[in-house]
């Protein structure tokens, strides 16, 4: 199984602009969630999928985030305009059945610099 | 202004020695709880998990142990290796609902 895999790796941009984070998640996996990671405040879920139908948007910080999830193989992360404090590394994480009763199986992430 | 990160908590041991991790979980409406570990460089990997009705769980050099009276969750590391050092977060699903909440994690640093 390849696991989870997230592109690309590293982005660096300048404030303003359009940035696209893509994940690919563990086939048959029926949930997909975006997190971003930061040392101010950890892990925070910012949106989660099921059955490519986004059910929770909360932590999505403003207009300016947008996550799609056209079919089961694939989801993006949108920050329109970025900013520099968007710069973190934004993982995401795949779970069979949802997280009540099975563990999220985590990308290695893309992390990104807004200058 | 220049931004403050999270200072970890860092726990350091001997080679060879067991490590304790400690977490305080705050809703009691959790119920399903899970250990990761997080290498540099990568993302969070999943270790052991546990449910509510349990108290404990093993795994291979790893142990959960559960305490929903006083929310602590711990995490025990047999006959450390270099390989173990990380950061280790542990992470709460609430009944009902979906999306784990993580901790802030534990530095662990393994000296040979």
């Amino acid at each position: 199984d390849a696991g989870v895999i997230q592109s690309p790796r590293h982005e660096v941009t300048e404030m303003g602009q359009e940035v696209t984070l893509r994940c690919k998640p563990i086939s048959g996996h029926d949930y997909l969630f975006w997190y971003r990671q930061t040392m101010m405040r950890g892990l925070e879920l910012l949106i989660y999928f099921n059955n490519n139908v986004p059910i929770d948007d909360s932590g999505m910080p403003e207009d300016r985030f947008s996550a799609k999830m056209p079919n089961a193989s694939f989801s993006t992360l949108k920050i329109q305009p970025s900013e520099p404090r968007d710069s973190a590394v934004y993982f995401c994480a795949s779970s069979f059945q949802g997280t009540a009763n099975s563990p999220l199986h985590f990308g290695n992430g893309t992390r990104l610099t807004v200058t | 202004g220049e931004s403050v990160g999270l200072h970890l908590p860092t726990l350091s041991v001997q080679e060879g020695d067991n490590s304790i991790i400690n977490c305080a979980y705050s809703n009691s409406a959790s119920d399903y709880f899970i250990w990761y570990k997080q290498e540099s460089g990568k993302g969070p990997q999943f270790i052991i998990d546990i449910r509510s009705n349990m108290d404990k769980r093993q795994g291979q050099r790893v142990t959960v142990l559960l305490n929903k009276t006083v929310k602590h969750l711990s995490l025990q590391i047999a006959a450390t290796q270099p390989g173990d050092s990380a950061v280790y977060f542990c992470a709460e699903n609430v009944r009902g609902a979906d999306g784990l909440t993580f901790g802030k994690g534990t530095h662990l640093i393994i000296q040979p």
